[in-house]
This record gives structure tokens, sequence and C-alpha cells, in this order.
């Protein structure tokens, strides 16, 4: 199947910096891909769909300017944890749709995000 | 706005019992239900949606629509079925996901 690689796995940061994270399809194009956010122990929740060449589309409660999310290519999407906080402390991760296969999506292995 | 419902956080049984875990969906529109499986260490991926109506790894998983569920049956439990399972309603063309908070399950021997 379709290989979709998250970079870094794990991101220790001090509270007040900012950190990329970066969400590659490796042997596809993704045109639209996802981010969520997963607290230990609770289920994914959805932040922000990743539109190539466009702006993304944010769930409600999610804040944009927090979490800044660009996808200028095909292949690579990232999110940006804005001067972050202890409480942005959490499993960051994304998913890409492969082809037109409605709902095959394929999965990052997630980054985890420790603030300081 | 949807919602997914998975009341069990663990679910252990034997390896040769049967397996049933449960999913109940909230959704005004037609319905898209998936089950995906993440075994340890691994990312998430699609175990079956309801579209395709097949089998995998022995799996299946009936939409009722009357009742609202989605539950994951196994007739025989092994081993490697051991993971976490979340089951997950597709909106916006099925591929923007709204997911239950998970089912581990555990096989004992």
């Amino acid at each position: 199947g379709a290989v979709v690689s998250q970079h870094p796995s794990w991101v220790i940061c001090k509270s007040g910096t900012s950190v990329k994270i970066e969400c590659r399809s490796l042997d596809f194009q993704a045109t639209t891909m996802f981010w969520y956010r997963q607290f230990p122990k609770q289920s994914l929740m959805l932040m922000a769909t990743s539109n190539e060449g466009s702006k993304a589309t944010y769930e409600q409660g999610v804040e944009k300017d927090k979490f800044l999310i660009n996808h200028a290519s095909l292949t690579l999407s990232t999110l940006t944890v804005t001067s972050a906080h202890p409480e942005d402390s959490s499993f960051y991760i994304c998913s890409a749709i492969a082809g037109a296969n409605t709902g095959e999506l394929f999965f990052g292995e997630g980054s985890r995000l420790t603030v300081l | 706005a949807q919602r997914v419902t998975q009341p069990e956080k663990l679910l252990s049984v034997f390896k040769g019992a049967p397996v049933e875990l449960k999913c109940n969906y909230s959704y005004s529109g037609s319905p898209e239900l998936f089950w995906y499986v993440q075994y340890s260490r691994q990312r998430l991926q699609l175990l079956l949606r309801h579209i395709s109506r097949e089998s995998i790894k022995g799996f299946t998983a009936d939409l009722n629509k009357g009742e609202t569920s989605f539950h994951l049956k196994k007739p025989f439990a092994q081993e490697e079925d051991s993971a976490m399972y979340y089951c997950a309603l597709g909106t916006g063309g099925g591929n923007k996901l709204t997911f239950g908070t998970g089912t581990q399950l555990k096989v004992e021997l």
C-alpha cells in the first residue's frame, strides 16, 4: 500500500518555541492530507484538512494561528505549532488520500511533541 | 454534528472465542463507516469499510441503520488480533473521519 511518512517522530522543545512537523507521501501524490491530534488514551481528533496549493480548512475550535499548515507540494504537508506551550504536548498524526479510493486513507506513524 | 461511540475501552477474550467490538454512530446524513486497526508499535491502517462489504482477516461488520450501529465481529479470535480498534464515520465524501475512542482488544491464550 501507499506510504505516508512523518518527521520527526519525536520532538522535545522549550515553551515559547515553534516546532515544524512534516508529512510526506512517499510513493504517491496527495492533493489532500489531514492532520489529527491524539491525547493519551483518547481518540484521534481531526484538526484540519490540508489542501495542496490552497489554505487549509480548520475544524471548529482549532486555532489557525497556532497550528500553521502548509501544503506546498503534492507530496508534502507541514504542521507548525507556533509558540508552543505544555498543553500543546500531544501525538500528531497525518493521513493522506491515495488515488481516487474514497476512504482509503493512509496514515503516518505519528509525531510525539513534548513541550517543556 | 456526527459522533461515534465505542463503549468498551478494553475487551479481553480467549483465543478461539467470538469477538464483537461495538460501535454506534450519530449522523443526520448517509453514513460511511470504517474500522481501523492499530497493532502494537505500528501505524493506523484500514481494516474494512461498510461499502465494500468484504471480510478482512476474518472480521466482518454490518451497518445497521435502524440501530445506528456498525459492530465488528469475528467468530474465532486469534492471538494476532490483539490491537487497538477504531470505528470511524466518514463525511465529506468519506475521507473526513470522525473517530471513536477506540477499543483495545486483548486475545489471551
